[in-house]
């Protein structure tokens, strides 16, 4: 089975802090993505990786930035934590290319920024 | 309209009943789908993928309606261990990127 870990499980930062979220997958999986999750407005992707040193903006990366230096770990970096990114992280994997492939994720993290 | 609609729920059904939720969704390309399950405070974990009419996994059964862009999730004989939150998830054709429907709730009583 594919694992996808997530460093923490649960965060708590202060406001203008930088905060690393780390993940790491054990399949050799070409395509990493980061998503966030509300209540009320599902997942939403705030970046995505399709290779080593590869990157495209998702969907909301404002505030957000990412690092993949090596094919099993993709970063995610709040370069000044808000309020407003108390959420739960997801990171999640998949084989290169095909919408037919499935995404599987890591067990999460619940950031609160204070 | 959304590109992906799932009605919030919660559905709340007794133990040993059947309960099927529908997934909507706008792009008529679309040509594979996915259920997960997401349990509170955890991760969603694929369920089925359907890729054409329909897929059936035990108790549970997908169906792909192409004509009216829905799939269906149908659960039956539920157990408690079923309560969850069903999350559709539509991959949008020729991107990587997936759309998620926000989950439909349900509450399997004892």
């Amino acid at each position: 089975d594919v694992k996808v870990t997530q460093s923490s499980r649960y965060l708590v930062k202060r406001t203008g802090e930088k905060v690393f979220l780390e993940c790491v997958q054990d399949m050799d999986h070409e395509n990493m993505f980061w998503y966030r999750q509300d209540p009320g407005l599902g997942l939403r992707l705030i970046y995505f990786s399709y290779d080593v040193k590869m990157k495209e903006k998702g969907d909301i990366p404002e505030g957000y930035s990412v690092s993949r230096e090596k094919k099993e770990r993709f970063s995610l970096i709040l370069e000044s934590a808000s309020t407003n990114q108390t959420s739960m992280y997801l990171c999640a994997s998949r084989r290169r290319g095909q919408a037919r492939e499935k995404l599987f994720f890591g067990s999460g993290t619940q950031l609160s920024v204070l | 309209r959304k590109e992906v609609e799932q009605d919030p729920g919660p559905f709340n059904v007794p133990e040993g009943a059947t309960v099927a939720f529908n997934c909507t969704y706008s792009n008529s390309a679309s040509q594979s789908f996915f259920w997960y399950r997401q349990d509170c405070r955890k991760e969603p974990k694929l369920l089925m993928s359907v890729y054409s009419s329909g897929n059936e996994d035990g108790r549970f059964t997908a169906q792909l309606n192409r004509a009216s862009q829905y799939i269906s999730l149908l659960i039956r004989d539920s157990k408690l261990s079923d309560s969850a939150t069903y999350l559709c998830v539509v991959p949008r054709g020729g991107t990587y990127k997936y759309i998620f429907g926000t989950g439909t709730r349900l509450k399997v009583l004892a």
